[in-house]
This record gives structure tokens, sequence and C-alpha cells, in this order.
């Protein structure tokens, strides 16, 4: 167990729809970082925050967004869904100044 | 639009036999090389994250090099186990810290 969880562990929704996935970091780790992974792709770097704010942007359409809040936790939204954005989604905390990434068990969204 | 590659893309090697695998990285602007652990059905598990040139980090049985002159790391697997069977990845980051990319992996299957 990494102490990192994440909500829900399986999403299926329809095409055009809109979802949150949540992400609750370790205790004291200061960092988000947001994941993808579809079936045709490897693991691509969606966003990092640190500490409520954006540090880093990586693949992120446009039809997602994320956001950390005061006590942490972070959510990524994803809206207009398509059948291509099913895909597994992890998020990752790191803290101090190991750079370590302690990974949660992900979320599956399915897209129909 | 950065490039990293690993290779082998998938080893097959007996109980007791070293491995060792290769990540190859822009040479250019490195902040960070991470290295996972992947098993199948569970989350990415970080192994190792290196950020100095000449670097040699260690965990048990399993180590890593890096040379970010020439843009590689190695990972090395001394008498390897069955529960060694893993993807193995490696992702580079920039220092400008937009740039957070993963190689597709190396799948290592130990037979018993």
């Amino acid at each position: 167990d990494s102490g990192v969880t994440q909500t829900p562990k399986h999403l299926i929704t329809a095409t055009g729809q809109r979802v949150t996935l949540r992400c609750s970091p370790r205790s004291g780790d200061l960092s988000v970082y947001w994941y993808q992974q579809s079936l045709d792709q490897g693991l691509q770097f969606l966003i990092q925050y640190y500490n409520g704010e954006e540090r880093a942007k990586g693949n992120i359409l446009e039809r997602f967004s994320a956001q950390q809040f005061p006590d942490l936790h972070s959510e990524l939204n994803l809206s207009s869904l398509e059948l291509g954005d099913s895909a597994l989604y992890f998020c990752a905390s790191e803290g101090g100044d190991s750079y370590e990434q302690y990974f949660g068990p992900g979320t599956r969204l399915t897209v129909t | 639009i950065l490039n990293v590659e690993q290779s082998p893309q998938s080893l097959h090697v007996q109980e007791g036999d070293s491995t060792n695998f290769t990540c190859s990285f822009p040479s250019s602007n490195f902040y960070a090389l991470h290295w996972y652990r992947w098993e199948t059905a569970k989350s990415p598990e970080a192994l190792f994250v290196m950020t100095l040139n000449g670097d040699e980090k260690k965990k048990g049985r399993i180590s890593a090099t890096l040379n970010t002159k020439e843009g590689y790391s190695y990972l090395y697997i001394k008498g390897s186990q069955p529960e060694d069977s893993a993807t193995y990845l490696c992702a580079f980051r920039d220092n400008y810290g937009q740039n957070f990319v993963f190689g597709p992996g190396t799948r290592l299957s130990v037979l018993p």
C-alpha cells in the first residue's frame, strides 16, 4: 500500500459526459502528478501540482483540467468524453527531496 | 518531441541469471531519470531517482547507473528471481519541468 488513494476504482460513462477523478496523496506529500495509460500507448504524464499550484503540464488535452485543494487532494476533470479517453488514470504523490513518486491504485475509465 | 527509448523490448531469462536493460534519453536539459517497476495489474513502483551524472544506486539485487553526458542509464538485476518478472520503465525529466517522458518499458520474464 503506497498511501496514495484514488476514487473511484472503476467508472463507466457515455461519450459527451464529464467525470471527476479524485486523488489523495500520502500524508505530508505536497506534489501530485496525474498520468494516463491507454491501451495503445504507454504511460503519459498529464499534469503536476505542487502545494495547490500547477507546476508542470504534459500531454493534457484542453478538455481535461485538474486542481489541487488546500488539503492537498487533487481532482482531474475530464469533459466531453470520447471513446479514446478510455484508459487507466493514475495519480502519484511526491514529497520531500527524494523525488520518489508513490502511485495510487488507479481509476479505470471506460467511455461507451 | 522528446524521445526516450528502452531496450530490449522484452527479455526472458532463467532464474539465477543476471540481466540488464538500457534507457536512452536526451543528453541536454537533463533534470532527473526515474526507474519504475510495474507488475501486471498493479501500480508502478518507484525504484530509483537519479539526478547526477555518474550516479549509481542500489536496492537489494537491483542497481542502476547514469550517464547524462551521453544520455543513457542501465538497470541491472543480479540473480533474477521469478518475482522480478515485471515491466521496467524509465522516465526522463528535463530541467524546464515541462517534460516528463516515459520510455516504452522492458518486459522481463524470469522462468523458474
